[in-house]
């Protein structure tokens, strides 16, 4: 069966330091990636989504980038954290015809 | 572009009433229409989907949602809410393409009246 992974649980960073979160897909091949955040009262954004390894579509301008480097493997990153990146990370995947199944999410905090 | 609205940012039902939520999307193609729930602390849970035939669909928990291509609505029903239906609510929206992307709403967020 398929399972994703995300991790950390919760990360505290300070205002300026590099930010890597990771993502891994088991049980699936070549499927869509996404990032997503969810900040109070404005839903669920798109960050990124990938359909195949390098291939990255930004939806938001944003302090943020994402690399796919393996198939099922997808990296959310910052290079200098703002405080206003603070919110809650999901990575989730689909395939063709099915729905998106979500990670358990990252609770970033910038301090 | 795909959008989804959800013009409801948040509804009070009382408990045993009947509740309806609200979704509309914008899809140049045929789209497929997703319903999920976020309890407080939980992850997202997914009500129900459609992506062709019959336009009423079911889902868990006793959830329905009707697909309306004139109206491009997918308005999410229950006949009769539950304390334990208090939670946020998202309806999504994705597309048959192999590179299609999911986008969802804003959320509505469910209060249940004792």
């Amino acid at each position: 069966s398929q399972t994703i992974h995300q991790w950390p649980a919760t990360l505290v960073q300070p205002v300026g330091s590099p930010l890597s979160l990771e993502c891994t897909v088991e049980g699936t091949s070549n499927p869509n990636l996404y990032w997503y955040r969810q900040a109070a009262g404005r839903g669920l954004q798109l960050l990124f989504y990938s359909v195949g390894i390098g291939q990255i579509s930004s939806e938001v301008p944003q302090n943020l980038s994402a690399s796919r480097p393996q198939d099922r493997q997808f990296i959310l990153s910052s290079k200098k954290l703002l405080l206003s990146d603070s919110g809650f990370y999901l990575c989730a995947w689909s395939v063709r015809k099915t729905e998106a199944f979500f990670g358990q999410g990252t609770r970033l905090t910038v301090v | 572009a795909q959008s989804v609205t959800q013009p409801d940012i948040h509804i009070t039902v009382s408990e045993g009433a009947s509740l309806e939520l609200r979704c509309n999307y914008s899809y140049g193609a045929t789209p497929y229409l997703f319903w999920y729930v976020q309890s407080p602390g939980q992850g997202l849970q997914l009500l129900l989907k459609y992506f062709s035939g019959d336009t009423l669909v079911q889902g868990i928990k006793g959830f329905e949602a009707e697909f309306k291509r004139s109206q491009s609505s997918f308005n999410l029903r229950k006949p009769s809410v539950h304390w334990s239906d208090a939670a946020e609510y998202f309806c999504a929206v994705g597309a048959a393409s192999s590179a299609s992307k999911i986008i969802f709403g804003s959320g509505t967020r469910l209060s249940i009246r004792p």
